[in-house]
């Protein structure tokens, strides 16, 4: 069964632009989690969707956005990216139920210069 | 608000020997703990988890302890191979989201 996979997997973007990563889970697997990594900090929690849905949801602002597609595809959005925005995303994905294990991709760096 | 930390942000073990890498927790409502594995350029790849019913979970050369108490995890890794050398992070679960710790970079010498 093929794992996690992420699109694309480097990014440079400049000051102010937008940019959008997908994330594509398992095979079977409903909920989609997103995860910012950066140095020092760990992986802090984004949102999660399941089932189209953003069930729960981190403390990041508005500029984070994401949503999910019926085949459980889910895509990430960053808008006015700032330079504190760089750092690796991580997307996990598990069969349902959020306290269920949950399996990442390779992650995308993104640079903001 | 860091509510799982590892503070040990490096370790360096012999080949052979035992790791063990600790993991601190400041939400009693945590229920469920895990352990993920990061090899660079590499996601996190999942090794071993513990609810919070039990205190002590075992898979192969893996062992994880939940001191419930001292809101206290860790993984012992016996005996300790090159191969393991990775960036180990704890994660906790309330039910709503994992929350995970800055991670503790394993270094196994041969």
């Amino acid at each position: 069964k093929a794992g996690v996979t992420q699109t694309p997997r480097y990014l440079i973007k400049t000051r102010g632009q937008q940019v959008t990563l997908s994330c594509s889970p398992i095979s079977g697997h409903r909920s989609v989690s997103w995860y910012q990594q950066t140095p020092g900090q760990g992986l802090q929690f984004l949102f999660e969707y399941f089932s189209e849905t953003q069930r729960n949801k981190g403390n990041f602002p508005g500029r984070f956005s994401g949503r999910q597609f019926s085949n459980s595809r889910s895509e990430m959005n960053v808008s006015t990216l700032e330079l504190g925005d760089s750092a690796l995303y991580l997307c996990a994905s598990s069969l349902a139920a959020v306290r269920e294990t949950q399996y990442f991709g390779p992650g995308t760096r993104l640079l903001v210069l | 608000d860091q509510q799982v930390k590892q503070n040990s942000p490096s370790l360096s073990v012999q080949e052979g020997r035992i790791s063990i890498l600790n993991c601190d927790y400041t939400n009693s409502m945590f229920d469920y703990f895990l352990w993920y594995k990061k090899y660079p350029a590499e996601g996190p790849t999942f090794l071993i988890s513990i609810s919070s019913i039990k205190d002590k979970n075992e898979d192969g050369r893996f062992t994880v302890f939940l001191n419930k108490s001292a809101k206290h995890l860790s993984l012992h890794i016996v005996p300790s191979q090159p191969g393991d050398s990775a960036v180990y992070f704890c994660a906790a679960n309330t039910g709503n989201q994992f929350y995970f710790g800055t991670g503790t970079s394993l270094t196994v010498i041969p």
